[in-house]
């Protein structure tokens, strides 16, 4: 099963905003809602993003999602330096019937 | 608040069996899907497997259809994963997480799983 495409690393310097791109295809972002994680070093995954624009509550308004045809986004604003994590996309794909994963960005906040 | 417990975790020799266990509490297990997600080291996450309520549905990942084998008992708020015929390439930390709201919304601290001879 092949993962969903995600550059393997961004960055910018304090309150720069940074934007996380996921591509993938027709019978996963296409047709399905897209979601996000953050993982700090040596921690599990942390929901930030949810039915591609969602923030469960806790998550600070500087992260944001959208979706566009087989593609969507992670922005983060003003970034800060506890936001140096790595970044995750998942959508559901309707041919593999799974779950499939974008093989993470790192962002450093330099 | 809602606490997801692995264990089970070790060292396998290629080829051996393990069962990994999710103590799951917080919130009302046997309403929700259960997921297995897994990592390697230093490498990004891979979704295992699924299970509904009930186990009413189960699905795998291609990888590891065939060898891995997921469960739930909803008297004990516990999931479970049976791992066999075990291969180096299974090496990852394995987590459980839950879907109560949307995908993987919380997610246990993880157990590492070796399989190395």
């Amino acid at each position: 099963q092949s993962a969903l495409t995600q550059p393997p690393s961004a960055s910018g310097i304090p309150g720069q905003r940074v934007t996380i791109s996921c591509s993938g295809s027709t019978s996963n972002i296409g047709s399905n809602s897209v979601t996000w994680y953050q993982q700090l070093p040596g921690t599990a995954p942390k929901l930030v993003i949810h039915n591609n624009n969602q923030r469960p509550s806790g998550v600070p308004d500087r992260f944001s999602g959208s979706k566009s045809g087989t593609s969507a986004s992670l922005a983060i604003s003003g970034l800060q330096s506890e936001d140096e994590a790595d970044y995750y996309c998942t959508a559901w794909d309707d041919s593999l019937t799974g779950w499939m994963f974008g093989g993470g960005t790192k962002v450093t906040v330099l | 608040q809602v606490q997801l417990v692995e264990s089970g975790g070790g060292v396998v020799q290629p080829g051996g069996s393990l069962r990994l266990s999710c103590a799951a509490s917080g919130f009302t297990f046997s309403n929700y899907v259960m997921h297995w997600v897994r990592q390697a080291p230093g490498k990004g996450l891979e979704w295992v497997s699924f299970i509904r309520y009930a186990g009413s549905d189960k699905f795998y990942a291609d990888s590891v259809k065939g060898r891995f084998t997921i469960s739930r008992d909803d008297s004990k708020n516990t999931l479970y994963l049976q791992m066999s015929s075990l291969r180096p390439e299974d090496t990852a930390v394995y987590y459980c997480a839950t879907e109560t709201d949307s995908p993987f919304d919380y997610w246990g601290q993880g157990t590492l799983v070796t399989v190395s001879s």
